[in-house]
């Protein structure tokens, strides 16, 4: 079965400071992942896919197959990111094609 | 236009009202998905529309009709709430790229509070 595990609820750091958001996933297929942000008030919005291998806004995150893990990582954290960070599994199977199965999220808090 | 919208923003009703939901997306997306968020945990899948047919229903209860008039609209008529179903309702589309990478952008989302 697909799962999605965000082990960290609460993850403060403060500015400037590195810090990366763990996800651990179980998936019998062929994984995709991403990351999503939702700022306070604001839409969920795609932060990273692993596909693309690129850096959004200082974040990275790279795909694990070993360790079944997708972290997402900046080296120096601004205040701005703070934000709820979820990481998202994508379905790749027949009835549920498309579906994303979410982790329950990490809220990250910036200190300045 | 890259967006998905959502109308109304906000929306107070009381359990014996019937109102509509409505999301529209101009990306030519052919899946589009309603999700339901409760404050600080992650959306849960509602419905999933391909190709304009309702292809899952996570055994949301009857009073949550999803309506799919075109491959740009989505709508989720209620009726007959429960408190318990105040929520951010956020609707999603995806272009359903087969064997590909395949992205859901996400509404703002309309705040719901049943009364």
């Amino acid at each position: 079965a697909q799962r999605v595990t965000q082990p960290e609820k609460l993850l403060s750091v403060f500015k400037g400071a590195p810090v990366e958001l763990k996800c651990n996933y179980s998936y019998s297929g062929s994984p995709e992942l991403f990351w999503y942000v939702q700022y306070s008030r604001q839409r969920l919005q795609l932060l990273l896919r692993h596909i693309s291998r690129e850096s959004i806004k200082g974040f990275t995150a790279d795909l694990n197959k070993g360790e079944t893990s997708f972290h997402l990582k900046k080296p120096f954290a601004q205040e701005e990111d703070s934000a709820m960070y979820y990481c998202a599994l994508r379905s790749d199977r027949g009835s549920t094609l498309g579906r994303l199965y979410f982790g329950r999220g990490t809220q990250l808090t910036v200190w300045p | 236009d890259t967006e998905v919208t959502q109308t109304p923003k906000h929306l107070v009703m009381g359990m014996t009202n019937k109102k509509s939901l409505k999301c529209e997306q101009h990306m030519g997306h052919r899946a589009m998905y309603w999700y339901k968020q409760k404050a600080k945990k992650p959306p849960e899948l509602m419905f999933v529309y391909s190709y304009e047919k309702l292809s899952i229903n996570e055994s949301v209860p009857s009073r949550f009709s999803p309506e799919c008039p075109n491959s740009s609209l989505l709508n989720l008529h209620l009726h007959a709430l429960q408190p318990e179903d105040s929520a951010l309702y956020l609707c999603a589309s995806s272009a359903l790229n087969r064997g590909r990478t395949d992205t859901q952008y996400f509404g703002p989302g309309t705040r719901l509070t049943v009364l």
